[in-house]
């Protein structure tokens, strides 16, 4: 079963506006982290932002949000004020403290700014 | 700038050369890894280093063969590769392998391609 789904191939955004890129994750351990990581087309991954899974409040960095929800286990990225630089990969991740694999990634969503 | 160096950028092999990528980080981090990312995928994980050992080898090839001179470098050594074999090769660093809250640090990649 995948531990990490995101069910958004590609997705469409209008500079300035916001946008919500889903993330929905399978885990039986209590304690977690749940990252996303944005792959421009130079190839590097880029850490945006973290939520542990005891963290009662969703993490913010700048632009970016984290919309946790514990009980439906998932954790979706919000981008306020899109801009053309945000037009990349972004790559939801899931660290578990009992895992195998130090990380888990989803599928990926493409996401193209339209000026 | 990143903070993990990747070495070459670029590399273009013949399936009988022998080749080697290299990484470099200087944050002091305990664990290393070698991810194979091919395209529209996300990167899957190959080889874990912790402490200078070898923690995980998720049943890659002999053909790749991973080293660890130091807790700063980790190399990835080619030979006798396959055409399947092109990717982006991300190396990546972190505190400590089996931990929930410390993201991954990635490397701009090594993209290779085998003719």
């Amino acid at each position: 079963a995948q531990k990490i789904t995101q069910t958004q191939p590609g997705m469409f955004v209008q500079e300035k506006e916001a946008v919500t890129l889903d993330c929905t994750y399978d885990t039986s351990d209590q304690s977690y982290g749940l990252f996303w990581y944005k792959q421009p087309s130079s190839g590097e991954m880029i850490f945006l932002i973290y939520q542990g899974s005891y963290d009662e409040q969703n993490a913010t960095e700048g632009r970016y949000s984290l919309n946790f929800q514990k009980a439906r286990k998932s954790a979706n990225l919000v981008i306020s004020a899109s801009q053309l630089g945000d037009s990349a990969m972004y790559f939801c991740a899931m660290r578990e403290d009992s895992g195998n694999t130090p990380l888990v990634f989803g599928k990926g969503t493409r996401l193209s700014v339209i000026a | 700038d990143t903070e993990v160096t990747q070495t070459p950028k670029h590399l273009v092999m013949g399936m009988t050369n022998k080749k080697s990528l290299k990484c470099e980080q200087h944050m002091g981090h305990r664990a290393m890894y070698w991810y194979k990312q091919k395209a529209k995928k996300p990167p899957e994980l190959m080889f874990v280093y912790s402490y200078e050992k070898l923690s995980i080898n998720e049943s890659v090839p002999s053909r790749f063969s991973p080293e660890c001179p130091n807790s700063s470098l980790l190399n990835l050594h080619l030979h006798a590769l396959q055409p399947e074999d092109s990717a982006l090769y991300l190396c990546a660093s972190s505190q400590e392998l089996r931990e929930s809250y410390g993201e991954l640090f990635f490397g701009e990649g090594s993209r290779l391609t085998v003719l």
